[in-house]
């Protein structure tokens, strides 16, 4: 089975900008997460979608928004881009809600899409 | 809130050597636990999973054991190779958290030959 893609893999934007990441889960999971990894903060939740739906957010601005489509690819988008969000952003997908219980939670993350922010 | 406390790095050691990181862990109810290992200009990779008490996740020649009483999920290797030099992240998924992981600040291992 093919792991999760990210596209693209690096991106250069200037201050004011906005960018669309793009992420494919693996094929039959349904729940797609985001996570931000930069070397102050560490990782931080984004948010998380599953069936089209946000379930659940993290503490980002509302310049931080994502969407899920039918067949379970996500994108997110980031708009009026600031130096500060010059960051590593991985994406994870996970069965949530279908097979074992103890598999359901299990994330498998993407090769992350590195963006600095000039 | 939950949260993840990971023992400060770098760690250094001689390949061969016995490798511990220590982690530990605030959650309410029964949280499932993780490692994640990353690779220079990599994503996050699963390294083992545990998700109830005395649970014992092992993958590659890395265990570790779920510790309610303890609150902890130390990550042991008992020969560590320099092919094992990365950063290692212990995470929590909370009861009922949907979709997110919580991550302690990563620990960085150097395997030297």
């Amino acid at each position: 089975k093919a792991g999760v893609t990210q596209t693209p893999r690096y991106l250069i934007k200037t201050r004011g900008q906005q960018v669309t990441l793009s992420c494919s889960p693996i094929s039959g999971h349904r729940s797609v997460s985001w996570y931000q990894q930069t070397p102050g903060q560490g990782l931080q939740f984004l948010f998380e979608y599953f069936s089209e739906t946000q379930r659940n957010k993290g503490n980002f601005p509302g310049r931080f928004s994502g969407r899920q489509f039918s067949n379970s690819r996500s994108e997110m988008n980031v708009s009026t881009l600031e130096l500060g969000d010059s960051a590593l952003y991985l994406c994870a997908s996970s069965l949530a809600g279908q097979g074992q219980l103890g598999d359901q939670e299990t994330q498998y993350f993407g090769p992350g899409t590195r963006l600095l922010v000039l | 809130g939950n949260s993840v406390t990971q023992m400060e790095g770098p760690v250094t050691l001689s390949e061969e050597a016995f490798l511990t990181i220590n982690c530990t862990y605030t959650a309410t109810g029964y949280p499932s636990l993780f490692w994640y290992v990353q690779y220079p200009g990599e994503g996050l990779q699963l390294l083992l999973k545990a998700t109830k008490a005395d649970d014992k996740g092992s993958n590659k020649g890395f265990e570790a054991t779920y510790r309610k009483e303890t609150t902890s999920f130390h990550l042991e290797k008992g020969s560590v190779q320099v092919s094992d030099s990365a950063v290692y992240f212990c995470a929590l998924h909370g009861s009922g958290n949907t979709g997110k992981l919580i991550f302690g600040q990563g620990t960085t291992l150097q395997v030297k030959p």
